[in-house]
């Protein structure tokens, strides 16, 4: 029962074009997400989050975007850049007895940014 | 200014052993969490620690499996008799109050021969 989906194990980009990664939700208490960026062998690196009564929150090149009603929300990189190369998870926090510290990731989307 | 801290980065264990992995949460964080990824997979919760409690260990599994944080000293995710199935990375995470944005350590990965 997977309730965070990234359905794109990969996405290959050309630098200086957008990278936009997408994750899917079936959990409606959800009502914060994160995105998070890991290196091999390395732990996850916090990027970006937006609350539910939010529909976009933008840092510098970042911008993620949230459709509450498509239970949708997705990463957009522009310029994107050799050194974004990486995996992207997408989690969240909510759900039910209030337990919004336990974050549920999605099994990450493998971005590489060609030269 | 230093991060989430884990010890070891990589633990080598036989089959029947235990397991201790490290968790230093950053400074002024008292939340820590702990997370495993197995291969091709996201994490997934095992469990969240304040000192000296243990607040919510649902995603722990029932048997060979414990976690503490004491008073003083890091916390410790403790897997006793371990098995192949172990095998994975262990992610330690802290945050201020829980519901901020977790922090996450290097990861200790572990390999049970």
């Amino acid at each position: 029962d997977q309730q965070v989906k990234q359905n794109s194990p990969s996405l290959s980009v050309q630098e200086g074009r957008i990278s936009i990664l997408n994750c899917d939700y079936t959990n409606s208490m959800f009502d914060y997400f994160l995105w998070y960026k890991k290196y091999p062998a390395e732990g996850p690196t916090f990027l970006i989050s937006i609350s539910s009564i939010k529909d976009k929150n933008e840092d510098g090149r970042f911008t993620v975007f949230l459709n509450k009603s498509a239970k949708h929300l997705s990463l957009h990189i522009v310029p994107s850049q050799p050194g974004d190369s990486a995996v992207y998870f997408c989690a969240a926090s909510g759900g039910s007895g209030g337990s919004n510290y336990k974050l549920t990731f999605g099994k990450g989307t493998l971005l590489t940014v060609n030269p | 200014n230093a991060g989430v801290m884990q010890n070891p980065r990589h633990l080598v264990r036989r089959r029947g052993q235990e397991a201790r992995l490290r968790c230093s949460p950053m400074k002024g964080h008292s939340h820590v969490y702990w997370y495993r990824q197995l291969p091709e997979e996201g994490l997934k919760f095992m469990v969240y620690l304040q000192k000296e409690n243990i607040i919510d260990e649902s995603g722990m599994p029932k048997e060979r499996f414990s976690a503490e944080f004491p008073k003083e000293g890091p916390s410790i995710l403790r897997i006793q008799q371990v098995v192949r199935g172990d095998s994975a990375a262990y992610f330690c995470a802290s945050s201020p109050p829980p519901s901020g944005t977790q922090y996450f350590g290097p990861g200790t990965r572990l390999l049970v021969l």
